[in-house]
């Protein structure tokens, strides 16, 4: 176990709300990753924190956006869902510094638009 | 752009069966490429991993196969179990890129008891 838990777990909304994701990691850690999941995608990179304030752009960051203010937690923010944002998210975190450290995913939290 | 692609994207195997799963990648600086196991409702648990500097790793019943110069490498499991049925991912990271990993699409493998 990891020690990465994600809320909330399940959410449906309406289009044009705002949404946060949370992700609280126990392991004091120093990268954070969100990643979503969609079929025949596999998982693609939104961003990324390689610190406390320290963010970077993934593949798919258009609409998104993320703080991390405490090393334990990482936000995901949809400022305005839109329906295309329908999908499974997953945190991850980056165990240790080595050169090969892999990264350990927490279950995700399934995001409905409507 | 897919810099990691995977095949099959769905696979039938018979219990006691091999699985091999076949991911391509074209980005030369990868030098890392892990391989995830992920059961529905559940994030991806990783399974096993490689290095380019290395043809083959194994690790119980999984087998990662590397070939740098094809630019190609496979995952094999030996002697498939019902409880091996679950979706896997193929993925691969960049020297330097601050531990990001790029994924392929998965593949879903049953395994018939």
């Amino acid at each position: 176990d990891a020690g990465i838990t994600q809320s909330p777990r399940h959410k449906v909304t309406e289009t044009g709300t705002p949404v946060t994701l949370r992700c609280h990691q126990t392991e004091n850690h120093r990268y954070m990753y969100w990643y979503r999941q969609d079929p025949g995608h596999g998982l693609r990179l939104i961003h990324y924190s390689y610190g406390v304030k320290d963010t970077d752009k993934g593949e798919v960051s258009d609409g998104y956006s993320v703080s991390r203010s405490k090393t334990e937690d990482f936000l995901l923010t949809l400022e305005s869902a839109t329906s295309s944002q329908t999908s499974v998210y997953f945190c991850a975190i980056s165990m240790g510094t080595g050169r090969n450290q892999p990264q350990h995913f927490g279950d995700g939290t399934r995001l409905s638009i409507l | 752009q897919q810099q990691v692609k995977q095949s099959p994207q769905s696979l039938i195997v018979q219990k006691g069966g091999i699985s091999i799963i076949n991911c391509a990648y074209e980005n030369t600086a990868f030098d890392y490429f892990p391989w995830y196991q992920q059961f529905p409702g559940k994030g991806p648990a990783l399974l096993i991993a490689i290095r380019p500097d290395v043809s083959e790793k194994k690790e119980g019943r999984f087998t990662i196969s590397f070939n740098k110069s094809a630019k190609q490498f496979s995952l094999h499991i030996m002697d498939s179990q019902p409880g091996d049925s679950a979706t896997y991912f193929c993925a691969a990271r960049e020297e330097g890129s601050a531990r990001q990993l790029t994924f392929g699409s998965g593949t879903q493998l049953t395994v018939l008891p």
